[in-house]
């Protein structure tokens, strides 16, 4: 069974740093492509950064050059780094497998329960 | 900036039939998108539905299906059942890495 479980969250002022953890158990992470995903209070999902098995990481332009998406595979966990954060980057953030199959894009099929950032002064 | 649109919301009688579409602000969605959908309840994270526009993911009743109609990706209930009231998500795969989700369609069963 695979199971994602994200950590790392919290309360952090403006302009300030967090680091996310997804540690991931029933998958090999730098054998698949693992995203971030995020989820304003009541609002809809939105798609924040990838980074593929071969290394390649691609961000949203809402985080570009402030989140930093990477893996640790002796541990076997997804980070995501943010930083300069901002009001608007207060969410609930998921860690997300996107599955490539048979050279095409498939589903986001695994998914952790998520962790909060809340960026408050 | 590319925006891709949902219904905000959407309503059907239980045993009903509904369908939620998912286009594009500029363009038509193709096969070339990957379009995919998700099924959202309250504090849960979300769950796969379709992929490859009508392809069902694991464990997805047959009720659900996906399609194109027009120049949009398409998520047909059939014979809706209270449990279907949600949230509904669509994701495009928009090419160099970069993925944009729907706004979402909140659907109500009643």
């Amino acid at each position: 069974e695979v199971q994602l479980v994200e950590s790392g969250g919290g309360l952090v002022q403006p302009g300030g740093s967090l680091r996310l953890s997804c540690t991931v158990s029933g998958l090999i992470i730098s054998y698949h492509d693992m995203n971030w995903v995020r989820q304003a209070p009541g609002k809809g999902l939105e798609w924040v950064s990838i980074l593929y098995s071969g290394g390649n990481t691609y961000y949203a332009d809402s985080v570009k050059g402030r989140f930093t998406i990477s893996r640790d595979n002796s541990k076997n966990t997804l980070y995501l780094q943010m930083n300069s954060l901002r009001a608007e980057d207060t969410a609930v953030y998921y860690c997300a497998r996107v599955r490539w199959i048979s050279d095409a894009w498939g589903d986001f099929d695994s998914w952790g329960q998520g962790t909060l950032v809340t960026v408050s002064s | 900036q590319t925006v891709v649109t949902q219904e905000p919301s959407f309503s059907v009688s239980p045993g009903g039939t509904v369908t939620l579409t998912c286009g594009l602000s500029s363009g038509s969605v193709s096969t070339s998108y990957y379009p995919s959908w998700y099924q959202q309840t309250p504090g849960q994270a979300p769950r796969a539905l379709i992929y490859f526009t009508n392809t069902r993911s694991s464990g997805v009743p047959d009720r659900f299906s996906g399609s194109i109609l027009g120049n949009k990706a398409a998520l047909t209930i059939t014979g809706a059942q209270a449990d279907d009231e949600s949230d509904y998500y669509c994701v495009l795969y928009m090419g160099s890495g970069i993925w944009v989700f729907g706004g979402g369609t909140k659907l109500t069963v009643l």
